[in-house]
């Protein structure tokens, strides 16, 4: 079952412009975890958000955790070529449990 | 080098005869899992575990077995692989979680991949 939807599935933007990727879910989730995967990689963790509503920035990377913990936001501000990747949200579920819920991605390109 | 290591990274197989994905890290971590990573399903947890002699299933465990008999280890088993088991499978460890009080903020490490065909 499938409870993070990401949007959108694929972005190809030019260098120097801004962008956001979302991630909803009708789920709560105890935190949300942002990760970036390279080709014939495994993903690389950029950041976890904890509070509802709290705001984390990475340089030109900016995360976000909706109030509810529901639903979580990623902007990249002045998208450089480096930046392509697959971009995953991951929501953590630790009712009973630890789980991890992965969205479906987004491929983002950033042409020079 | 901390890392995560999985073997092999590549594997072609039949119908039905059983293999074994070994797992391996060396950071003394506490929670380990299993991924499968299809295009357009992202990644789906198999089974995860959060000590030694505990593990629990995942969103899609259907087909799969795991055991823990040692902290470092966690091999994912598929007893008779089905070609729907073709997949690019990720093995990742974190140092602990936080068993259910508050959000962990432990960043989960992955291995490199495991790229399985089942003819």
């Amino acid at each position: 079952t499938q409870l993070l939807e990401q949007s959108p599935q694929f972005l190809s933007i030019q260098e120097g412009e801004n962008l956001t990727v979302y991630c909803n879910s009708s789920s709560v989730f105890s935190s949300l975890q942002w990760y970036r995967q390279e080709p014939g990689e495994g993903p690389v963790l950029l950041v976890t958000v904890v509070t509802g509503g709290e705001v984390k920035k990475l340089k030109r990377l900016t995360f976000q955790f909706g109030d509810a913990r529901k639903d979580s936001s990623l902007h990249i501000t002045a998208a450089q070529p480096g930046d392509t990747g697959l971009y995953l949200c991951a929501g953590v579920m630790t009712s009973g449990t630890y789980k991890y819920i992965f969205g479906t991605g987004t491929r983002l390109k950033v042409l020079a | 080098e901390a890392q995560v290591t999985q073997n092999p990274r590549y594997l072609i197989t039949v119908t039905g005869k059983k293999l074994t994905v070994t797992c391996s890290q060396n950071m003394n971590h506490e929670y380990m899992s299993w991924y499968r990573q299809d295009p357009g399903l992202g990644l789906r947890q198999i089974y995860y575990s959060m000590n030694v002699e505990v593990t629990d299933k995942g969103d899609v465990p259907e087909g799969y077995k795991v055991s823990r008999k040692e902290k470092r280890n966690f091999p994912l088993i598929l007893e008779s692989p089905s070609p729907n088991q073709t997949s690019l499978y990720f093995c990742a460890s974190s140092l602990s979680y936080d068993g259910g009080s508050a959000a962990s903020t432990d960043t989960q490490y992955f291995g490199p991949g495991t790229r399985l065909t089942v003819l």
